[in-house]
This record gives C-alpha cells, structure tokens and sequence, in this order.
C-alpha cells in the first residue's frame, strides 16, 4: 500500500534551517510528482512546492521562493525540504503529497510533520 | 496569489444535500480543468474526493460530485452523513504552475 513518511520537524530559531524528509513506498517513486503543503495551527492548507518525477523542474510558492528547496532521490524513494532562512510563519505541519505525473491533484498524502519556529 | 474563495462554514441536516463553492480567477480555476477537493478531520490528513472538477477517486462515494461554471468550481454533497463534517478544501493549478487552494469551509452536519 501506498505510505509516505515525514520526518525532520522540530522546534528551529528564526534565521535557520531544517530539512525534511518523505521516505516513499508501496508505489514506483520514480513516476510521480511530488509536493510540500504545509498548514499553519488552526489555518488552512497551503501549497508549498513541487518537483517532477525525474527532479528537473521545480517550482515554489511566493513565500518560500529563494529560501526553500524541493529535491528527491529515486533510488532512496525519498523527497526532501530544505528549508533555510527560517521565519516565524513558517511555523506549520508540513505534508508530503504525491500527484500523478501530469496531473495536478494529491492523492495520498502522509501524516505530516509539526515544524516551530521560535526562539 | 491569494487563496481561492470558499464560504467559511456550511451545514445541514443528515439527508439533505449541501454545496460549497470556491471561486478563482481566469488565471486558475476559469482557465484550466485542474480543480481538486480534499476533505480533512481534525488532526488529520486531507483526504482527495474529487480531481479534475468532476472525476470521483475510487473508494469515494457517489454522494460527492464536482461542477465548475466560469471562475467558480462547486462541491456538492448529497444524502449528508454524519461522517462528512469536516473541513473541505478546494485547489486549482495556476497560470504560474503552481497550485493554489481555497480558504476552506468548515461543513457542520446539525
């Protein structure tokens, strides 16, 4: 079956970085876009970035253009965020979505991980 | 971009049917057929229940379907459960390739 597993959220200062992980299974990593959308408390989902399947375009949200970066590894079936420049608003769950390759839709996502940004 | 628009809340009774709706721009949800609805719990996961404006996914039941009119696509719940109340979501892809989702609507089941 198809499972997908955040891991790398934690409490960080404002200025720095994290990175978050999706280790993928059940499903050939290899043919599917992968996204980040992340959910502030109590607010609502937010789409974040997205990589194709095979790494080479890329593409962000306003707010996290420059600061974070999308990237994966099919032969570890894992997606990363790195995340620097970390601000207060940053502060979310983050989840790890799949889309089928050319298509603009998440159908699984994995539980996410709580990422705080305070000092 | 600001987030596509939904109602903040919506309700019914159990059987009746309800709609939500969420509108966009000729730059997302008027110019391209990419229009998806998740549902969420709380403290959960969201939930794909329709892609494409109207397709169902497999193992989502039929009381749900999926319009879209101009800049504004619709959510549309029939024969209310309890199990539907939940927060709702719609998304659409951009002119920008990149995705945009609504504010979300809290859908109450009295």
């Amino acid at each position: 079956q198809v499972q997908l597993v955040e891991s790398g959220g934690g409490v960080v200062q404002p200025g720095r970085s994290l990175r978050l992980s999706c280790a993928a299974s059940g499903f050939t990593f290899s043919s599917y876009g992968m996204h980040w959308v992340r959910q502030a408390p109590g607010k609502g989902l937010e789409w974040v970035a997205e990589i194709w399947s095979d790494g080479l375009n890329k593409y962000y949200a306003d707010s996290v253009k420059g600061r974070f970066t999308i990237s994966r590894d099919n032969s570890k079936n894992t997606l990363y965020l790195q995340m620097n420049s970390m601000r207060a608003e940053d502060t979310a769950v983050y989840y790890c979505a799949r889309a089928p390759s050319g298509y603009v839709y998440f159908d699984y996502w994995g539980q996410g991980t709580l990422v705080t940004v305070s000092s | 971009q600001s987030a596509l628009t939904q109602p903040a809340s919506v309700s019914g009774s159990p059987g009746q049917s309800i709609t939500i709706s969420c509108t966009g721009t000729s730059s997302d949800v008027g110019n391209y057929n990419y229009v998806s609805w998740y549902q969420q719990h709380p403290g959960k996961a969201p939930k794909l229940m329709i892609y494409d404006v109207t397709n169902r996914p497999s193992g989502v039941s039929n009381r749900f379907s999926g319009s879209k009119s101009g800049n504004t696509a619709s959510l549309t719940i029939s024969g209310l459960q309890a199990e539907d109340e939940a927060d709702y979501y719609c998304s659409s892809f951009t002119s920008s390739s990149t995705v945009i989702f609504g504010g979300g609507t809290k859908l109450t089941v009295l």
